[in-house]
Formats: structure tokens, sequence, C-alpha cells
């Protein structure tokens, strides 16, 4: 069974504040991929990263940090110096070959962040 | 990264019809994804679609409710069927594209009253 769990529901931060939500999944297979996806108020989903299992490198883009550990099976995503417009639900996301649905993605729940000035 | 194209954006049904949804992606793609969001939810697989063969559909989700057409590489439909105010939701399509991740159409945001 492959299940994603991020157990912040609402994190609520001050501008220019560093935040990290947590993600941590479970799969029983050993090649997976994880993802992060943000949805801003519009609506629509933005992809930010894509994972693979193989690949435990840290990786940075801009503001946005990624931190995969699989000995924790954890996939934690940091947002620095954090601004208004990163206010949005973030969705992390776990893909692993699946008999009846081959590689769907299985979401997590969400975490809400709001970002106030 | 593929594009999809989602329609319609937004509608509002009395119980008991049915609406169609469309995507239509701009390459040739082996599966496509639907999803449902219900309000302040996070994303739930309904169904997967292949082309050339029947949807394969998640738990909890069936045919007769969601039948989904999938004639060719490029386009899909999912229909809800026989409409209830429980189904109000977001339904997004979504395909794979690899190094630029699943993407997703724009949703169609259905009020059933």
């Amino acid at each position: 069974a492959q299940k994603v769990t991020q157990a912040q529901t609402e994190i609520s931060v001050v501008e220019k504040e560093d935040v990290t939500l947590d993600c941590v999944y479970e799969t029983r297979d050993t090649t997976y991929y994880l993802f992060w996806y943000k949805q801003p108020p519009s609506g629509e989903l933005v992809f930010l990263i894509r994972r693979n299992s193989f690949d435990e490198q840290n990786e940075i883009s801009g503001r946005y940090s990624w931190n995969f550990q699989k000995s924790t099976s954890s996939f934690n995503f940091t947002i620095t110096a954090s601004q208004v417009v990163d206010s949005a639900v973030y969705f992390c996301a776990l893909s692993a070959l699946n008999s009846n649905s081959g590689y769907a993605l299985n979401f997590g729940k969400g975490t809400s962040l709001l970002v106030t000035p | 990264s593929a594009v999809i194209s989602q329609k319609p954006s937004r509608d509002i049904c009395q119980r008991g019809t049915s609406l169609t949804i469309q995507c239509q992606v701009d390459s040739q793609v082996t599966m496509m994804f639907w999803y449902r969001q219900q309000p302040g939810q996070s994303l739930t697989l309904i169904a997967t679609a292949n082309q050339g063969s029947e949807a394969t559909y998640e738990s909890g989700f069936v045919i007769d409710k969601f039948p989904i057409s999938r004639p060719n590489l490029t386009f899909s439909t999912l229909t809800v069927s026989n409409m209830s105010p429980e189904d109000s939701s977001i339904y997004l399509c979504s395909v794979d594209r690899s190094s630029h991740g699943y993407t997703f159409g724009s949703g169609t945001r259905l009020t059933v009253v």
C-alpha cells in the first residue's frame, strides 16, 4: 500500500520567516517517485519538484529546498524567507507502480500555508 | 511540458443529470488520470484511462457513475452521471510528463443543485 502523510494541516508564518513542510511516505516498492505541488487560491496545481527513489541528493531552487531521507521515509520542503505569494496549499505526492493504476499519484492531505506581511 | 485543455471550466447542474468533462492533450500520452478534489480536500484518484482498453477504477468509484472514454492518445472524457449534491467537486485530468512532473488540467468546478 502507498500512503503519504502531511501531519501539518495549517501553518501560519510572518513574511521572511523560514518554514518547513513535512512529508512522510510509505511504500513497499524500491522504485518510486516523490513530488511536491503548490495549489494557490486560484486552484491550479503547480508542479514544484519530482524526485526518484534512487536520488537522495537534496535540491535547492531559489528560495525552495527539499530534503529527501530514505532512512526516515521523508521528503520535506523548506521555503526560505517566505513571501506573501507563497500562501497556498502544498501537496506532497507519491508515485509507485500499482497493478490497477500504473504510476498514478497518491496525494497527502495537504498543508495550508499562510504567510502574513 | 504538455498542455492540457480541460472543459468546461465550471458548471452548475441539476441533480439527476449528467455532465461530460473533456480533456485534450497537446501530445500523445499512454495513460491519463482522472482525479476528484472535494471542497477543502486533497486529490483522490478516480480512474486511470489507457487508450484502447477500459479504464481501471479505484475503490469507491464505479464505471456506471463515472464512465470514461479514451478514443485516442490525446483525448479523454469523464462523465459524472446521475449527479447529486455530493458530487460537487473539482474534477481534474492529468498526464505524466516525466521530468516535468504530472501536468494537470485547469479543472472543472462542478456544483450540483
